[in-house]
């Protein structure tokens, strides 16, 4: 049961423009969303979050936006930039899940042409 | 500050062989502990999880165990490896009580099993 999916597994955009990654859940439980970035042959990085009582969060160039009602949220990233190629996985958590664990999105390779 | 070892970086093993891989967290006191393989072009799949010493919960069944004999510790092991053990593992920590701080994770190990 995936219960966080990010349904590209890739993107191509050029530089400068705007990269948008979409991520879907079902569980109605989660109430916290967060971003992560990973270069190959590293951990995941954190990246940016958003509390399911907020419908936008913005960090620079990055910001989260949430649709509680239909269970999506999105990371803009604008301008994107070559150096932003990377796989991004979308994580959620709830404050009931056992263990405090994040439940993971499959991740979608983000590439960034110069 | 927090910091997060992961040993060794990168690994092959035959089939048959055992393993160990060890994560060890710094600056932090009763840390959750997690451990996560992102197999080829696959997403981050929760192994074990654990809130506190000799404390284990598998989330998947598999040829894989976890301990944590230390607070601050964290192993994976296999008795016997299999070559659908190959992947990129991950061990990350997040504060007791989860909080809104996301994982940090170390920086992987990658398990080639021939």
């Amino acid at each position: 049961d995936q219960q966080v999916k990010q349904n590209s597994p890739s993107l191509s955009v050029q530089e400068g423009r705007i990269s948008i990654l979409n991520c879907d859940y079902t569980n109605s439980m989660f109430d916290y969303f967060l971003w992560y970035k990973k270069y190959p042959a590293e951990g995941p990085t954190f990246l940016i979050s958003i509390s399911s009582i907020k419908d936008k969060n913005e960090d620079g160039r990055f910001t989260v936006f949430l649709n509680k009602s239909a269970k999506h949220l999105s990371l803009h990233i604008v301008p994107s930039q070559p150096g932003d190629s990377a796989v991004y996985f979308c994580a959620a958590s709830g404050s009931g899940t056992s263990g405090s664990r994040l439940t993971f999105g499959e991740g979608t390779q983000l590439t960034v042409n110069p | 500050s927090q910091t997060i070892h992961q040993w060794p970086a990168t690994l092959v093993q035959p089939v048959g062989s055992p393993l160990s891989l060890e994560c060890t967290v710094e600056g932090t006191s009763n840390p959750n502990l997690y451990w996560y393989r992102q197999a080829a072009g696959r997403g981050l799949q929760l192994l074990f999880y654990s809130v506190g010493i000799g404390q284990i919960s598998s989330e998947v069944p598999q040829n894989l165990s976890a301990s944590r004999p230390q607070d601050r510790q964290f192993i994976l092991s296999s008795k016997k490896l299999l070559l659908s053990d190959s992947g990129f593992y991950l061990c990350a920590w997040r504060a007791l009580g989860g909080g809104n701080y996301g994982y940090t994770f170390g920086s992987g190990t990658r398990l080639t099993v021939v």
